[in-house]
């Protein structure tokens, strides 16, 4: 199983609204990534967790709140978005410290109304 | 800040060899040079990477210059579903950061 699974596809949300977002792999891989995406830009790195521990975090608002309950399972907690939030929320993870392959979901698109 | 250079887009025509540049002038010794693809509505898919040698997989190559300044993507005989956004992209020194380039936008015409 080479699949990182993320769910909600599709999500839309108001600017007051509390929702979460799930990304799950069951490759053993103990570094996992948060990604967000705007059209026809490049994915730009928001955080990365290593073993459980949230080891990069690059300035990110703190209306987006990670989580990483266990090595399997990394949330994306999201609260009082602005429209400009809206994009496409990438996970993805790799074995470990070093970048051999890393495996992306296919994202949520979000949009905040 | 990425610090590698990609040309924004190229055409090619199906079955034909594709190769892409990137430069990466910056580079230092222990940072490795990785290749992804983004399909469209797709997230991004690994393709290859290197440090030093040239690299051949099942996918593509990866033609590594002496100096490492910088490297060449080559596809060797393009189909109609290697259109993406080609990203090279330089790791820095073992870190856990994977930052992306603006990329080129690959066409291919039948």
């Amino acid at each position: 199983d080479t699949e990182v699974t993320q769910t909600p596809k599709h999500l839309v949300m108001g600017m007051t609204n509390k929702k979460s977002l799930k990304c799950e792999q069951h490759m053993g891989h103990r570094a996992m990534y948060w990604y967000k995406q705007k059209a026809k830009k490049p994915p730009e790195l928001m955080f990365v967790y290593s073993y459980e521990k949230l080891s990069i975090n690059e300035s990110v608002p703190s209306r987006f709140s990670p989580e990483c309950p266990n090595s399997s399972l990394l949330n994306l907690h999201l609260h009082a978005l602005q429209p400009e939030d809206s994009a496409l929320y990438l996970c993805a993870s790799s074995q470990g410290r070093t970048w051999t392959e890393a495996f992306f979901g296919q994202g949520t698109r979000l949009t905040v109304v | 800040d990425a610090k590698t250079t990609q040309p924004n887009s190229m055409e090619s025509n199906e079955e034909e060899p594709v190769h892409l540049p990137c430069n990466h002038s910056t580079i230092s010794g222990t940072d490795y040079i990785h290749w992804y693809r983004q399909l469209p509505s797709q997230g991004p898919e690994y393709v290859i990477h290197g440090l030093t040698s040239n690299v051949n997989n099942r996918m593509a190559s990866l033609a590594i210059a002496e100096d490492r300044k910088s490297s060449t993507l080559i596809l060797h005989r393009a189909t109609l579903r290697d259109a993406a956004v080609y990203y090279c992209i330089r790791e820095w020194g073992g870190s856990e950061k994977l930052v992306f380039g603006k990329g080129t936008k690959l066409t291919v015409n039948p």
